[in-house]
């Protein structure tokens, strides 16, 4: 089955570590993206990439990095910079990088601070 | 203010209701709109996209849009205890790569 398969389901992160969320895609698209979602907010994009090689930066990138080194993989690092990491984060992908509407999510990764 | 306004709700209403859930926005440069259903702790799918004003209907479904009021609004018909969810509205300015998401209604529809 297509689709876009998100690890690990729940993440521990103490202080002063970073983390990497897994996100793999089997769906052959092109366009990726990282969102956050806090409880009563709606999804705040981190980054997101239209090609291999390539990434931008979304509304709220500080303390987060990205690589795009295969079109099926974008993983998600959370760094030590980033102070308040605890929320859910979900990862997207559409097929069109131009028009980014349809997206197909993963069943996200919930990050929590010990 | 926020670019897209949505009532987070709790909403609870019981089985077999009509349900109206809605968005208003500020940027009369939003031209697609989209509605998304999201279970709990997991991700949001796709339910509903239109791109101009007037009515489109799913099922059971019906997206409405009304550009001059800056006002969109979902619909559901015979709801039934499998379409409590969190419902986000979402839209985007065409040329633009941002979707801007509300803040998602959490909807419980009761046996």
């Amino acid at each position: 089955d297509g689709g876009i398969t998100q690890s690990p389901k729940y993440l521990f992160r103490k202080e002063g570590q970073n983390v990497t969320l897994s996100c793999e895609q089997n769906l052959n698209h092109d366009a990726m993206y990282w969102y956050r979602q806090d409880p009563g907010q709606g999804l705040r994009l981190i980054y997101y990439s239209q090609i291999v090689n390539d990434f931008q930066k979304g509304d709220i990138a500080e303390g987060y990095s990205v690589s795009r080194e295969k079109k099926e993989s974008f993983p998600l690092t959370v760094t030590s910079a980033q102070k308040n990491p605890t929320a859910f984060y979900l990862c997207a992908s559409s097929f069109d990088r131009a028009t980014n509407e349809k997206l197909f999510f993963g069943s996200g990764t919930q990050l929590s601070v010990l | 203010q926020k670019e897209v306004e949505q009532d987070p709700g709790p909403l609870s209403v019981p089985e077999g209701a009509i349900v109206s859930l809605n968005c208003t926005y500020s940027n009369s440069a939003f031209q697609y709109f989209m509605w998304y259903r999201q279970y709990s702790r997991k991700g949001p799918e796709l339910l509903m996209y239109t791109y101009s004003s007037g009515n489109k209907e799913d099922g059971r479904f019906t997206a409405q849009v009304d550009k001059s009021s800056k006002y969109i609004s979902l619909f559901i018909r015979d709801s039934q205890p499998s379409d409590s969810a969190t419902y986000l509205c979402a839209m985007r300015i065409q040329g633009a790569q941002k979707l801007v998401f509300g803040q998602g209604t959490r909807l419980t529809i009761n046996p």
